[in-house]
């Protein structure tokens, strides 16, 4: 079957710009993440949604940082006021429920220039 | 102390040899470990899950588990050079005893397999 989607795969954008990255989880599957990873480093946990609601929104760094899923499928990463340090690769990932495996879509790798 | 760590490599074998990644976590509490595989440029791929003590085989990866000592290794027999990757241990983070969600992860072991 399909597996997690993700939309741009690549993005370049100025310093101070919004972007808005997507994400299409594998059908039937309720909880979605998202993780940035930067160069040399595993991916870091940024936020989770069960279904419509984020669950734990722990890994925003901060309030430029905001998430949506409103019909708990698709979800939208969103940044406001882009800085050079928010270039990383943003993955996002499913899974049926919390306890089991997580699988990852292919990214988006976010340049801010 | 890092949440889960793991020897940043780069750990290089013959083709055809035993591979041994390992890694170790702090939160005793923890449950679920999972082994991912990451190709140069890729995004991470699930190859291992465990969670109770011992040893998981799926065709030439074994996971291995031991609580008590807080670590997980993955052994990969008979090498490829198409095994050449970075290898990610993940464990769920913990809130009492239930599982958050959020993965955590170490930075990743590179391993090189020569022909």
């Amino acid at each position: 079957g399909a597996g997690v989607s993700q939309t741009p795969s690549n993005k370049v954008t100025e310093k101070g710009k919004y972007v808005e990255l997507r994400c299409d989880p594998i059908s039937g599957h309720t909880a979605l993440y998202w993780y940035r990873q930067s160069l040399g480093q595993g991916p870091e946990f940024l936020i989770y949604f069960q279904g419509t609601g984020a669950a734990d929104d722990s890994g925003l760094p901060n309030d430029r940082f905001f998430a949506v899923r409103p019909e708990g499928s698709v979800s939208t990463l969103k940044i406001q006021r882009t800085e050079r340090g928010d270039s990383a690769v943003y993955l996002c990932a499913s899974s049926v429920d919390r306890n089991y495996e997580q699988y990852f879509g292919p990214g988006t790798r976010l340049t801010v220039t | 102390q890092k949440e889960v760590e793991q020897n940043s490599g780069p750990l290089s074998v013959p083709e055809g040899a035993i591979a041994s990644l390992n890694c170790t976590y702090s939160d005793r509490g923890s449950q679920s470990f999972f082994w991912y595989r990451q190709y140069s440029g890729k995004s991470p791929e699930l190859i291992m899950s465990i969670y109770s003590n011992g040893d998981k085989e799926d065709g030439r990866f074994t996971a291995q588990l031991n609580k008590a000592s807080q670590y997980v290794s993955l052994l990969i027999r008979d090498s490829q050079p198409s095994d050449s990757a970075t290898y990610l241990c993940a464990v769920n983070g913990v809130r009492g005893s239930s599982n958050t969600g959020k993965l955590i992860f170490g930075q990743g072991t590179t391993l090189q397999v020569k022909p």
